[in-house]
């Protein structure tokens, strides 16, 4: 069973840094391209970011980029957002999800974790 | 970026019935859609990808299309089960871009 459990999510004040987690199981994580999804409260779907499977393309939505860091670590079956220079507009539920092996689409998503920006 | 104009906002429906579901791209895609649905609380699930391929274990009763830049989900016999919010997906190019969400209520 394929499965994406996130964790690092918290209570941080701007400008401040935090770095999210997202162990995957279930399947070959090497083998697939990541993504980083987030959805702030009440709000809709905002793709962050994506990293191929060996880390050799990566690609950041303009809202994050120069902010935040995506990297993986095929080795524990991890992948990471680095999240710096935080704003209040970064509040949301950060979800990693799994890229198709065939295409673009995500085919499986974790539970998701919370980010707070807020003094 | 590419836009995607997902319409209705919100809508409700009865036990049985059949609705429709639009998004629409500002350029072509290519048939690059997915459909995503989420329940209250829970993370969204993949339905439809490539336009009209359905993900396995999703119901039949739920189909995808498409005209041109014109994407459509229907979801016929609606049960209890499906009330959530759906989202559309393009994945023809980056920065993936999603649709604002409908929001399906049964009566």
């Amino acid at each position: 069973e394929v499965q994406l459990v996130e964790s690092g999510g918290g209570l941080v004040q701007p400008g401040r840094s935090l770095k999210l987690s997202c162990v995957a199981s279930g399947f070959t994580f090497s083998n697939y391209g990541m993504n980083w999804i987030r959805q702030a409260p009440g709000k809709g779907l905002e793709w962050v970011a994506y990293i191929s499977s060996g880390s050799s393309y990566i690609y950041y939505a303009e809202t994050v980029k120069g902010r935040f860091t995506i990297s993986r670590d095929n080795a524990k079956n991890t992948l990471y957002l680095q999240m710096t220079s935080l704003r209040s507009e970064d509040t949301a539920l950060y979800y990693c999800a799994r890229r198709s092996i065939y295409n673009n689409y995500l085919d499986y998503w974790g539970q998701g974790v919370m980010v707070t920006v807020s003094s | 970026d590419i836009q995607m104009t997902q319409s209705p906002a919100s809508l409700s429906a009865s036990l049985g019935e059949t609705v429709t579901i639009e998004c629409l791209a500002s350029e072509d895609i290519y048939s690059n859609l997915a459909w995503y649905q989420q329940k209250p609380g829970k993370s969204p699930q993949l339905l439809i990808y490539d336009a009209s391929s359905l993900q396995d274990g999703v119901p039949s009763r739920f189909s995808g299309s498409e005209s041109g830049t014109q994407y459509s989900l229907e979801i016929n016999s609606l049960q209890s089960e499906d009330a959530a919010t759906y989202f559309c997906q393009q994945h023809h190019d980056y920065p993936w871009t999603f649709g604002g969400g409908t929001k399906l209520e049964l009566k």
